[in-house]
This record gives structure tokens, sequence and C-alpha cells, in this order.
């Protein structure tokens, strides 16, 4: 069945140094990429998307690329800070049905100053 | 920017007792959902909700669960008879169409005792 999976958590950076979350995903299709970001005690906001083959999301400083021959949608920031501290989710979604989102495992991020 | 609130943010609850669920999607959405996240576990989804009916189910969602939106603006979801295992974070999402993302609420974490 359709999966996500991400790198194993959590993650430790000091401020400034450059971040890579990998996310992978199987999917029988074309599902729209997703990732997703909780803050303590927060719910999940949208971080960026991307919705086909090599587009680049980006927001924030984040940036992922939507890679089919790969199958993945890696997170990247060249420059992280303290504030950026929080659990990372990388997700799938068909459109075509009924909008349900498949999550991979989170990754937790904290940046030391 | 609107919201979709979640009531109550903690709930504890013995185990067999039947609990409720409470959320207020953004006023304009058309699309309802309700996941969870068992404590270090993936964010799962559990049921859509378009048009006053179940769009689609995961094999979590069985007979003691169940949804609906009483009044046109809150969304319930309900557990009969609650077990152990139900114990995790539940948070709800809306959305306008199914082109948009999501908009979730901070969650309701449901600890079954």
């Amino acid at each position: 069945g359709d999966s996500v999976t991400q790198m194993e958590g959590p993650v430790t950076l000091s401020e400034e140094a450059f971040l890579t979350i990998n996310c992978t995903y199987t999917a029988t299709g074309y599902p729209s990429l997703f990732w997703y970001v909780q803050y303590p005690g927060e719910g999940l906001q949208l971080l960026l998307k991307a919705t086909k083959a090599d587009d680049k999301g980006s927001n924030k400083g984040f940036e992922a690329t939507y890679r089919k021959e790969t199958t993945s949608f890696h997170l990247e920031k060249g420059s992280v800070q303290v504030s950026d501290s929080a659990v990372y989710f990388c997700a799938l979604l068909f459109y075509n049905q009924g909008g349900k989102l498949i999550f991979g495992q989170g990754t937790e991020l904290s940046v030391k100053p | 920017e609107p919201e979709v609130t979640q009531t109550p943010s903690h709930q504890v609850t013995q185990m067999g007792q039947e609990v409720i669920l409470r959320c207020v999607p953004i006023s304009n959405h058309l699309y309802f959902y309700w996941y969870r996240q068992i404590l270090g576990q993936k964010v799962e989804f559990l049921v859509s909700f378009y048009n006053n009916e179940i769009s689609e189910k995961s094999e979590i969602f069985d007979d003691q669960f169940s949804v609906e939106r009483p009044d046109g603006s809150n969304f319930t979801l309900k557990i009969r008879s609650t077990k152990l295992e139900d114990s995790a974070m539940y948070f709800c999402a809306s959305r306008v169409d199914l082109g948009d993302g999501y908009t979730f609420g901070s969650g309701t974490r449901l600890t079954v005792v």
C-alpha cells in the first residue's frame, strides 16, 4: 500500500547549520507531497507542498523537491534557527481518493544556540 | 487567520467510558477529518466526512467510533467504550475542497486509564 518513510529522529543541530530531513514514499499513482510542522503544544501546520514531479515547494527558508525518479521529497534548510525546533512530518495525498493524508512517522528537530 | 478549534485540549477517562471529542471547523469548509497519533507513532487517518456522511474510514474506525455534525458548526468524534489503546492525540482537520490544503486543530490528548 501507499506509505511514507522519514529518517529517524531526533536530529540535533547547532544554530545556522544545514538541515536535511529525508523522506521517501511508495505510491501507486501520482500523489501530491507535503511537509507539515508541529511546534510544541500546537497542531499540524502546512510548511510546504508540491503537486507534481520536479515541483519545488518552499516556505520560511525550507525547500523540498518532488523527485519522481527516486520517490523522494527531502526537506532542506540552509541555516536553521532555534525557533525551527519542532517535529516535521512528510505526507502524501491523492486528491481523487477523498483527500486522505498518509503521514510519515515524524522527525524531531532540536536546534541548539 | 481562521482556525480549527478543538476541545478539550486534554481529557482523561476511565476504560469503558464514552468520550466525545469536539471540533469547530472553519466555517466555509466542506470536508472534515479526524486523525490520531499514538505517542511516538505516525499520524493516522481515521475518517473523512462530507455532505453529512462518512466518505472514507480506516480500519481503525470500527463500530466503537462515530462522527457527527450535529448543528452545522461542530464536528464530533465519539468513542463509545474506550480502551487503553485509544490513548492518543486526536486531530481534527477541515478544508474547503479537495484541491486545497488542510487546516488542522491543535489536537485533544485523550488518556484512557
